[in-house]
Protein backbone atom coordinates (compact mmCIF):
# COMPACT_ATOMS: atom_id res chain seq x y z
CA UNK A 1 0.00 0.00 0.00
CA UNK A 2 0.87 3.69 -0.71
CA UNK A 3 2.00 5.38 2.18
CA UNK A 4 4.14 8.51 3.49
CA UNK A 5 5.05 8.67 7.14
CA UNK A 6 6.35 11.94 8.60
CA UNK A 7 8.19 12.11 11.84
CA UNK A 8 8.21 13.56 14.64
CA UNK A 9 4.29 14.82 14.30
CA UNK A 10 5.36 17.63 16.44
CA UNK A 11 9.36 19.74 17.28
CA UNK A 12 9.71 22.34 19.46
CA UNK A 13 12.87 24.09 18.63
CA UNK A 14 14.88 27.19 20.17
CA UNK A 15 15.88 30.33 17.55
CA UNK A 16 19.58 28.66 16.18
CA UNK A 17 18.85 25.47 17.14
CA UNK A 18 19.46 23.15 13.96
CA UNK A 19 17.11 20.24 13.49
CA UNK A 20 15.70 17.65 10.65
CA UNK A 21 12.16 16.83 9.74
CA UNK A 22 11.55 12.99 7.89
CA UNK A 23 9.53 11.93 5.54
CA UNK A 24 9.62 8.38 4.99
CA UNK A 25 8.02 6.73 1.41
CA UNK A 26 6.79 3.68 0.42
CA UNK A 27 5.47 4.42 -2.90
CA UNK A 28 5.28 2.77 -6.33
CA UNK A 29 7.10 4.48 -9.23
CA UNK A 30 7.82 7.57 -7.43
CA UNK A 31 7.76 11.07 -9.93
CA UNK A 32 8.53 13.55 -7.44
CA UNK A 33 8.74 13.97 -3.69
CA UNK A 34 7.08 17.13 -2.48
CA UNK A 35 7.62 19.44 0.29
CA UNK A 36 5.05 22.18 1.47
CA UNK A 37 4.97 24.88 4.36
CA UNK A 38 1.43 25.38 6.09
CA UNK A 39 0.91 28.26 8.33
CA UNK A 40 -2.48 28.08 10.75
CA UNK A 41 -5.65 29.08 8.74
CA UNK A 42 -3.90 28.95 5.01
CA UNK A 43 -3.43 26.61 2.49
CA UNK A 44 -0.05 24.67 1.77
CA UNK A 45 2.83 26.52 0.04
CA UNK A 46 4.87 24.69 -2.12
CA UNK A 47 8.55 24.98 -1.06
CA UNK A 48 10.44 22.22 -2.64
CA UNK A 49 10.05 19.25 -5.13
CA UNK A 50 12.75 16.62 -5.85
CA UNK A 51 12.63 14.18 -8.09
CA UNK A 52 15.25 11.35 -7.94
CA UNK A 53 17.81 9.72 -4.97
CA UNK A 54 20.93 12.28 -4.10
CA UNK A 55 18.87 15.14 -5.11
CA UNK A 56 19.48 18.40 -3.03
CA UNK A 57 17.53 21.59 -2.83
CA UNK A 58 17.97 24.99 -0.67
CA UNK A 59 15.58 28.27 -0.08
CA UNK A 60 17.45 29.85 2.72
CA UNK A 61 17.42 28.20 6.01
CA UNK A 62 15.61 25.43 4.55
CA UNK A 63 17.22 22.22 2.72
CA UNK A 64 15.13 19.19 1.49
CA UNK A 65 17.46 15.94 0.52
CA UNK A 66 16.15 12.73 -1.19
CA UNK A 67 17.34 9.35 -0.98
CA UNK A 68 15.04 5.92 -1.83
CA UNK A 69 13.02 5.62 0.89
CA UNK A 70 12.94 8.77 2.68
CA UNK A 71 13.64 12.52 2.54
CA UNK A 72 14.54 15.15 4.97
CA UNK A 73 14.12 18.55 5.23
CA UNK A 74 16.72 20.29 7.29
CA UNK A 75 16.27 23.77 8.72
CA UNK A 76 20.01 25.41 9.66
CA UNK A 77 18.85 28.01 12.34
CA UNK A 78 15.71 28.61 12.43
CA UNK A 79 13.85 31.62 13.18
CA UNK A 80 10.87 32.14 14.78
CA UNK A 81 8.88 33.01 11.40
CA UNK A 82 9.63 28.92 10.25
CA UNK A 83 7.17 27.61 12.77
CA UNK A 84 4.52 25.49 10.76
CA UNK A 85 3.06 22.38 9.61
CA UNK A 86 5.72 21.06 7.03
CA UNK A 87 4.05 17.80 4.79
CA UNK A 88 5.67 16.17 2.89
CA UNK A 89 3.78 14.72 -0.31
CA UNK A 90 4.86 11.92 -2.70
CA UNK A 91 3.43 11.55 -6.30
CA UNK A 92 3.33 8.28 -7.84
CA UNK A 93 3.55 6.62 -11.30
CA UNK A 94 0.32 6.26 -13.13
CA UNK A 95 -1.57 8.87 -15.46
CA UNK A 96 -2.78 11.26 -13.62
CA UNK A 97 -1.21 13.89 -10.97
CA UNK A 98 -2.16 12.54 -7.28
CA UNK A 99 0.02 13.22 -4.39
CA UNK A 100 -0.05 11.20 -0.99
CA UNK A 101 0.27 13.20 1.42
CA UNK A 102 1.90 13.04 5.12
CA UNK A 103 0.44 14.05 8.45
CA UNK A 104 2.67 16.68 8.72
CA UNK A 105 5.47 17.98 11.14
CA UNK A 106 4.19 20.76 13.37
CA UNK A 107 7.38 22.93 14.15
CA UNK A 108 7.05 25.81 16.61
CA UNK A 109 10.65 27.57 17.32
CA UNK A 110 10.95 29.48 20.23
CA UNK A 111 12.59 32.64 20.72
CA UNK B 1 -0.55 37.26 -8.20
CA UNK B 2 -3.76 35.75 -6.76
CA UNK B 3 -3.13 32.21 -7.54
CA UNK B 4 -5.95 30.16 -6.65
CA UNK B 5 -9.29 31.84 -5.42
CA UNK B 6 -11.91 29.94 -2.98
CA UNK B 7 -14.73 30.60 -1.99
CA UNK B 8 -16.50 30.96 0.63
CA UNK B 9 -13.94 31.24 3.27
CA UNK B 10 -16.31 29.76 6.05
CA UNK B 11 -19.87 28.13 5.84
CA UNK B 12 -22.14 26.28 8.57
CA UNK B 13 -24.04 24.15 6.68
CA UNK B 14 -27.54 21.64 8.40
CA UNK B 15 -27.70 18.03 7.72
CA UNK B 16 -29.53 17.93 4.35
CA UNK B 17 -28.66 21.21 2.74
CA UNK B 18 -26.48 21.27 0.02
CA UNK B 19 -23.65 23.90 -1.58
CA UNK B 20 -21.26 24.31 -3.67
CA UNK B 21 -17.43 25.69 -3.00
CA UNK B 22 -16.04 28.10 -6.01
CA UNK B 23 -12.58 27.80 -7.24
CA UNK B 24 -10.82 29.69 -9.58
CA UNK B 25 -7.18 30.02 -10.87
CA UNK B 26 -5.39 32.64 -12.84
CA UNK B 27 -2.03 30.78 -14.04
CA UNK B 28 -3.15 29.42 -17.07
CA UNK B 29 -3.03 25.61 -15.19
CA UNK B 30 -4.93 22.77 -17.01
CA UNK B 31 -5.56 20.93 -14.29
CA UNK B 32 -7.49 21.52 -10.86
CA UNK B 33 -8.26 19.31 -7.66
CA UNK B 34 -10.14 19.51 -4.88
CA UNK B 35 -8.86 17.84 -1.68
CA UNK B 36 -9.78 17.90 1.90
CA UNK B 37 -7.87 17.71 5.02
CA UNK B 38 -9.21 16.32 8.21
CA UNK B 39 -7.69 16.26 11.52
CA UNK B 40 -4.66 13.51 11.95
CA UNK B 41 -5.15 12.44 8.05
CA UNK B 42 -2.83 13.83 5.18
CA UNK B 43 -4.62 16.35 2.76
CA UNK B 44 -7.31 13.15 0.51
CA UNK B 45 -7.87 13.82 -2.85
CA UNK B 46 -12.03 14.04 -3.86
CA UNK B 47 -11.94 14.96 -7.69
CA UNK B 48 -9.71 16.04 -10.14
CA UNK B 49 -10.13 17.57 -13.70
CA UNK B 50 -7.15 16.82 -15.81
CA UNK B 51 -8.14 19.49 -18.92
CA UNK B 52 -10.92 21.38 -18.97
CA UNK B 53 -14.13 18.92 -20.32
CA UNK B 54 -12.78 15.99 -17.98
CA UNK B 55 -13.18 14.99 -14.41
CA UNK B 56 -12.73 11.82 -12.69
CA UNK B 57 -12.79 10.24 -9.21
CA UNK B 58 -10.19 10.75 -6.55
CA UNK B 59 -9.89 8.98 -3.30
CA UNK B 60 -12.61 9.74 -1.10
CA UNK B 61 -15.26 11.00 -4.04
CA UNK B 62 -18.68 9.77 -2.35
CA UNK B 63 -20.97 12.75 -1.14
CA UNK B 64 -19.83 14.95 -4.01
CA UNK B 65 -19.80 16.20 -7.29
CA UNK B 66 -17.59 18.59 -9.27
CA UNK B 67 -18.27 20.64 -12.87
CA UNK B 68 -15.30 22.10 -14.81
CA UNK B 69 -16.88 24.94 -15.60
CA UNK B 70 -13.74 26.71 -18.10
CA UNK B 71 -10.32 26.39 -18.12
CA UNK B 72 -10.29 28.90 -15.05
CA UNK B 73 -12.99 27.01 -12.54
CA UNK B 74 -14.25 24.20 -11.27
CA UNK B 75 -16.94 23.85 -8.10
CA UNK B 76 -16.95 21.10 -5.76
CA UNK B 77 -20.85 19.99 -4.85
CA UNK B 78 -22.46 18.74 -1.73
CA UNK B 79 -25.79 18.20 -2.67
CA UNK B 80 -27.24 16.64 0.93
CA UNK B 81 -24.18 17.91 3.68
CA UNK B 82 -23.59 15.43 6.44
CA UNK B 83 -21.44 15.85 9.25
CA UNK B 84 -18.97 13.81 7.99
CA UNK B 85 -18.27 16.08 5.30
CA UNK B 86 -16.93 19.12 8.05
CA UNK B 87 -13.65 19.71 6.95
CA UNK B 88 -11.50 22.25 5.26
CA UNK B 89 -11.87 22.05 1.42
CA UNK B 90 -8.69 23.25 -0.76
CA UNK B 91 -8.54 23.78 -4.30
CA UNK B 92 -5.63 23.59 -6.36
CA UNK B 93 -3.72 23.72 -9.93
CA UNK B 94 -1.09 22.24 -11.69
CA UNK B 95 0.42 23.48 -15.45
CA UNK B 96 -0.17 19.95 -16.40
CA UNK B 97 -2.07 16.30 -15.35
CA UNK B 98 1.12 13.95 -15.16
CA UNK B 99 2.89 13.09 -12.25
CA UNK B 100 5.38 15.19 -10.80
CA UNK B 101 3.60 18.35 -11.75
CA UNK B 102 3.89 20.96 -9.19
CA UNK B 103 0.28 21.19 -7.38
CA UNK B 104 -0.27 25.16 -6.25
CA UNK B 105 -3.36 24.99 -3.44
CA UNK B 106 -5.85 27.72 -2.44
CA UNK B 107 -6.40 29.40 0.79
CA UNK B 108 -9.02 26.67 2.20
CA UNK B 109 -12.51 26.88 2.83
CA UNK B 110 -13.70 26.12 6.68
CA UNK B 111 -16.99 24.12 6.27
CA UNK B 112 -19.04 22.75 9.29
CA UNK B 113 -21.84 20.57 8.78
CA UNK B 114 -24.28 20.37 12.04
Amino acid sequence: EDQVTQSPEALRLQEGESSSLNCSYTVSGLRGLFWYRQDPGKGPEFLFTLYSAGEEKEKERLKATLTKKESFLHITAPKPEDSATYLCAASKGGATNKLIFGTGTLLAVQP
Amino acid sequence: NAGVTQTPKFQVLKTGQSMTLQCAQDMNHNSMYWYRQDPGMGLRLIYYSASEGTTDKGEVPNGYNVSRLNKREFSLRLESAAPSQTSVYFCASSALPGPGNTIYFGEGSWLTVV
